[in-house]
């Protein structure tokens, strides 16, 4: 099946720093969602964004809907040890209830 | 509700045998998905339920899988005469929705089943 290109696939970083990753599309989205997946669980939703260009927090983590409706962001600030896990971005079109997937981004915090 | 439930959480099974996993949604979510997610990839669509509905299926639910909502509350996901390649975990998730309008909750998955055919 169809999967969204996720970049980077993996991320190793030190505690405290900073971390972006985005997801891009061949077709158009009306709905971007973001999610954490920890090891033997489920995906937890972190942000839902539902319009182009819009910009949503969620404490450390901001999302961005991209103008073009093909792309999103993601973004974590001062990273700590429970940010690690895998990340995957899910696109839905309008009037279509399946969401199609990323690959996914595995973040890693380098003692 | 302390959100969405789905059982067996493992299930390991010989080839050939026939399967089947419960999902029970929060209880005011009329919409119902499975989704398959195998190692290293992102889930996959696999079916949706409105209510009791079967509202839409993937080409990847072969005539092996068949997913049923009886009541419009859980839903049962059977596979039959399992094969190694149906080694995965299957999520369930649900939401609220309105016609073709998505209440702005997102969707809330389970924690999945974990299936190993040997």
């Amino acid at each position: 099946g169809q999967q969204l290109n996720q970049s980077p696939q993996s991320m190793f970083i030190q505690e405290g720093e900073d971390v972006s990753m985005n997801c891009t599309s061949s077709s158009i989205f009306n709905t971007w969602l973001w999610y954490k997946q920890d090891p033997g669980e489920g995906p937890v939703l972190l942000i839902a964004l539902y319009k182009a260009g819009e910009l949503t927090s969620n404490g450390r983590l901001t999302a961005q809907f991209g103008i073009t409706r093909k792309d999103s962001f993601l973004n974590i600030s001062a990273s700590i040890p429970s940010d690690v896990g895998i990340y995957f971005c899910a696109g839905r079109s309008f009037g279509n209830e399946k969401l199609t997937f990323g690959t996914g981004t595995r973040l890693t915090i380098i003692p | 509700d302390t959100g969405v439930s789905q059982n067996p959480r493992h299930k390991i099974t010989k080839r050939g045998q026939n399967v089947t996993f419960r999902c029970d949604p929060i209880s005011e979510h009329n919409r119902l998905y499975w989704y398959r997610q195998t190692l290293g990839q992102g889930p996959e669509f696999l079916t949706y339920f409105q209510n009791e509905a079967q509202l839409e299926k993937s080409r990847l639910l072969s005539d092996r899988f068949s997913a049923e909502r009886p009541k419009g509350s859980f839903s049962t996901l059977e596979i039959q005469r399992t094969e190694q390649g149906d080694s995965a975990m299957y999520l369930c998730a649900s939401s609220r929705g309105q016609g073709i309008l998505q209440v702005q909750d997102g969707y809330t998955f389970g924690s999945g089943t974990r299936l190993t055919v040997v």
